[in-house]
Order: structure tokens, then C-alpha cells, then sequence
């Protein structure tokens, strides 16, 4: 099973809106409410940003948002800020491998 | 709050056995619906599941690696660990060790430990 597809770098303005795609396909991504997002900075552990597609943890920004149609789950970050420069992977829950994740979206700022 | 600490060896041989140990604190490891993962992250590359135990022993591992990785459990000492057998330059990545949670209507991975460099390398 392939990872899901992630462009390879979105970028914005501070305060503005951008979206990261993920890209898979009915067995994974299409079949299950089990998207989650994940932030990395450089040298650091992944942090969970949103899980079961459109949940956010306690503690992450409510300018962090999820959505999914069909295939292709979504990541909207809004009030862009510096600190939001990073590694983005979603992931998804299958039937098969049980976890696969992104190619990873690099967020410039 | 739930931590979790890789540790082992940061350098292998090519063939050898590569073995780490996750250990768990700020919880327990036999909780119901928690998932003991190990994921790893090739250098300047994704993620990649490799697979998780369930505290009962219950193992799932990732296709692809079934053949060369065991994850196991001691409850007792509230840690888990990985080997990987007959490793090559191409395991050379950071691991990290998670805890996967699955209860109802949830399933992800939400806590992750800081993450281990293993070189393969002779």
C-alpha cells in the first residue's frame, strides 16, 4: 500500500489561509473517519494536530481545522503564524498495513 | 500526561539485529485501548508504520517488515521493544516509539516519543 499523496510544500503570508491535501484511496483514506494531522518541526517528534479527521487535541489551536471528501482529507490552517512552518503528514487508519501515513507537506511561511 | 523514551544502540552493523526499548511513564502500559507502535522516519524522509503490540501480546506488524521485526511487552517494567533482524544501510532512520490510541470511535496515534537515530553501518 503506497503512502497517501501530499503536495510537497504549500506557502502563505502570515494571517493568511492555507490548505494541505491527502490523497488516497477507498481503502484507506475513502473507507474510514480516521484522518489524523501531524505537525513536525525540524530535529522534533511529530505532535498530533487533529485525529478522526476534523478532532483537535486539547491544547492545539482552534486555527488548525480537518475536513475530508471522498478520497482526499484536508488540512486548513488559518491566521497563518511563523511558527506554523513545518512538516505536515496526515495518516490514515486502514484495514491492512493499520497505519499509513503521507508524503509529507513542507509549510513555508 | 503520558512520555515515552526510546533507547539501544545508535550504530549497527549491516546483518546484525537492531534492538530498542520504549519505556512508558505518566501511564499505564496496559490501558485498554492503547496500542504500543513503533514508527520510523528514513533521513529527510516520511513516515513509515512498522508496527504495535496490544499489552495482552497481541502483535500487527507492517507487511513489508513482518518477516524481520517483533515487538514485545513487559508489563511488569511498563516498556516495549523492537528488533529488527538482518538490518541493511536501508534501516538506517529515526525510530520512534508511540502509543496508538483506539477506543469507540477513535483511532490515531497521539503520543510520540523524542525519536532515535539507528545507523546501519559498518
Amino acid at each position: 500500500q503506497s503512502a497517501l499523496t501530499q503536495p510537497a510544500s504549500v506557502s502563505g503570508s502570515p494571517g493568511q489561509s492555507i490548505t494541505i491535501s491527502c490523497t488516497g484511496t477507498s481503502s484507506d483514506v475513502g473507507s474510514y473517519t480516521y484522518v489524523s494531522w501531524y505537525q513536525q518541526h525540524p530535529g522534533k517528534a511529530p505532535k498530533l494536530m487533529i485525529y478522526d479527521v476534523s478532532n483537535r487535541p486539547s491544547g492545539v489551536s482552534d486555527r488548525f481545522s480537518g475536513s475530508k471528501s471522498g478520497n482526499t482529507a484536508s488540512l486548513t490552517i488559518s491566521g497563518l503564524q511563523a511558527d506554523d512552518e513545518a512538516d505536515y503528514y496526515c495518516s490514515s487508519y486502514t484495514s491492512s498495513i493499520y497505519y499509513v501515513f503521507g508524503s509529507g507537506t513542507k509549510v513555508i511561511v | 500526561q503520558v512520555q515515552l523514551q526510546e533507547s539501544g544502540p545508535g550504530l549497527v552493523k549491516p546483518s546484525q539485529t537492531l534492538s530498542l526499548t520504549c519505556t512508558v511513564s505518566g501511564g499505564s502500559i496496559s490501558s485498554t485501548g492503547h496500542y504500543w507502535s513503533w514508527i520510523r522516519q528514513h533521513p529527510g524522509k516520511g513516515l513509515e508504520w512498522i508496527g504495535y503490540i496490544y499489552y495482552t501480546g497481541n502483535t500487527y506488524y507492517h507487511p513489508s517488515l513482518r518477516s524481520r521485526v517483533t515487538i514485545s511487552v513487559d508489563t511488569s517494567k511498563n516498556h516495549f521493544s523492537l528488533t529488527l533482524s538482518s538490518v541493511t544501510a536501508a534501516d538506517t532512520a529515526v525510530f520512534y516509539c508511540a502509543r496508538a490510541r483506539e477506543v469507540g470511535t477513535t483511532r490515531t496515534i497521539d503520543y510520540w516519543g523524542q525519536g532515535t537515530l539507528v545507523t546501519v553501518s559498518s
